[in-house]
């Protein structure tokens, strides 16, 4: 099983739509979770942490269920400019700490 | 304008060509990352290093081979790579690991290309 888990979609919206990503992790270890989006060949960005209690940056809200091992990133009234891919990552705790990444979920909105 | 610079952009390398990819941060982070992307594929952690110290070898080929002289400097040495290593390689960068939420910072990255 893979460490961190995404749909890979891909995610076809209009404008304006409002789409949701899922992301589960089976280390029950992790510490910090995070959200980068990747536009194609370029370096992965963030986008957003993921804190317990759940936040919202504008027009995304992300959050975690520790006791589902869950987190999730929803984006309303999507911008053509959102189409990206978006990583879930996990911080793993102890001496070796290390970023996880998801293999990504792809979204394309469209005009 | 990044924080994290790497250097080159782009690669093209033979077999038997030794080169070197260089990265620097200028965010004064203490640990640092090189992750490979290959096409269709997640990041693959490669190394990290922890105050200059690596603390992870994610069973690399010897034919890469990493180097941090100091926080802010880290190095990938390239030789008699194969096809099969052209991809993305990418440097991060974060603040350690202590207590805190540590987001890591990527570079641009260098496409490689081995030919």
């Amino acid at each position: 099983r893979k460490e961190v888990e995404q749909d890979p979609g891909p995610f076809n919206v209009p404008e304006g739509a409002t789409v949701a990503f899922n992301c589960t992790y089976s280390n029950s270890a992790s510490q910090s979770f995070f959200w980068y989006r990747q536009d194609c060949r370029k370096e992965p960005k963030l986008l957003m942490s993921v804190y317990s209690s759940g936040n919202e940056d504008g027009r995304f809200t992300a959050q975690l269920n520790r006791a589902s091992q869950y987190i999730s990133l929803l984006i309303r009234d999507s911008k053509l400019s959102d189409s990206a891919t978006y990583l879930c990552v996990s911080l793993s705790s102890g001496s070796a700490r290390q970023l996880t990444f998801g293999s990504g979920t792809q979204l394309t909105v469209l005009p | 304008e990044t924080g994290v610079t790497q250097t080159p952009r782009h690669l093209v390398m033979g077999m038997t060509n030794k080169k070197s990819l260089k990265c620097e941060q200028h965010l004064g982070h203490n640990a640092m990352y090189w992750y490979k992307q290959s096409a269709k594929k997640p990041l693959e952690l490669m190394f990290v290093y922890n105050f200059k110290e690596q603390t992870e070898n994610n069973s690399v080929p010897s034919r890469f081979s990493p180097e941090c002289p100091n926080s802010s400097h880290l190095f990938l040495h390239l030789h008699t790579l194969q096809p099969e290593d052209s991809a993305l390689y990418l440097c991060a960068s974060s603040q350690g690991f202590g207590n805190q939420n540590t987001e890591a910072f990527f570079g641009q990255g260098t496409r490689l290309t081995v030919v």
